[in-house]
């Protein structure tokens, strides 16, 4: 049974950078999928970070500039997240997710953790 | 890339259907077939319910289903039951790799 695991800091602050890891178990990270990055502010909606495809190619939305970075540790069969420079506004749940990109979907989801940012 | 329009709620009787729409544009929903719809419960993470507009992963019960006309998907959930209540996000490819999420309706089973 495949399963995803965020773990990072639950508190960032102000213009620090966010760090999270996305440990994958059950299922090899370099056979074949792409992963994601997903968020959600307290009481909103779901807000698309980025994707890292199998190729080692990363996309990420553009409303983030260039603060986002994303990586895969294939000895530890995980993938990581780092956004810098963060505001209050990038208070969040953050979710990890398989990505078939093959059909295009988030089919998969880790449990979310909430990262706060504040001084 | 603007978020894609969905109804902040919809409500129907258990057995009865609701459908929930989800408006966009020609660079995302009405241009590719790539449309897909989560159901989230409260303080739980989302779950894939449709994906290319109409298609079910194995196991979610085809009480769901999905379509699309131009711009505008929907999802239809007949035979309505209490653990359908939650709030429902669709997404679609917006091209570039880029993608979208809707602003999310909250069902209700009266």
């Amino acid at each position: 049974q495949v399963q995803l695991q965020e773990s990072g800091p639950g508190l960032v602050k102000p213009s620090e950078t966010l760090s999270l890891t996305c440990a994958v178990s059950g299922y090899s990270i370099t056979s074949g999928y792409s992963w994601a990055w997903i968020r959600q502010p307290p009481g909103k909606g779901l807000e698309w970070i980025g994707s890292i495809y199998h190729s080692g190619s990363t996309y990420h939305n553009p409303s983030l500039k260039s603060r986002v970075t994303m990586s895969v540790d294939t000895s530890k069969n995980q993938f990581s997240l780092r956004l810098t420079s963060v505001t209050a506004a990038d208070t969040a749940v953050y979710y990890c997710a398989r990505h078939p990109t093959v059909n295009p979907s988030f089919d998969l989801w880790g449990q979310g953790t909430l990262v706060t940012v504040s001084s | 890339q603007s978020a894609l329009t969905q109804p902040p709620s919809a409500s129907g009787s258990p057995g009865q259907s609701v459908t929930i729409s989800c408006t966009g544009t020609s660079s995302d929903v009405g241009g590719y077939n790539f449309v897909t719809w989560y159901q989230q419960h409260p303080g739980k993470a989302p779950k894939l319910m449709i994906y290319e507009v109409s298609e079910r992963p194995s196991g979610v019960p085809d009480r769901f289903s999905g379509s699309k006309s131009g711009n505008t998907a929907s999802l239809t959930v007949s035979g309505l039951q209490a653990e359908d209540e939650a709030d429902y996000y669709c997404s679609s490819y917006a091209g570039s790799n880029n993608y979208v999420f809707g602003t999310g309706t909250k069902v209700t089973v009266l």
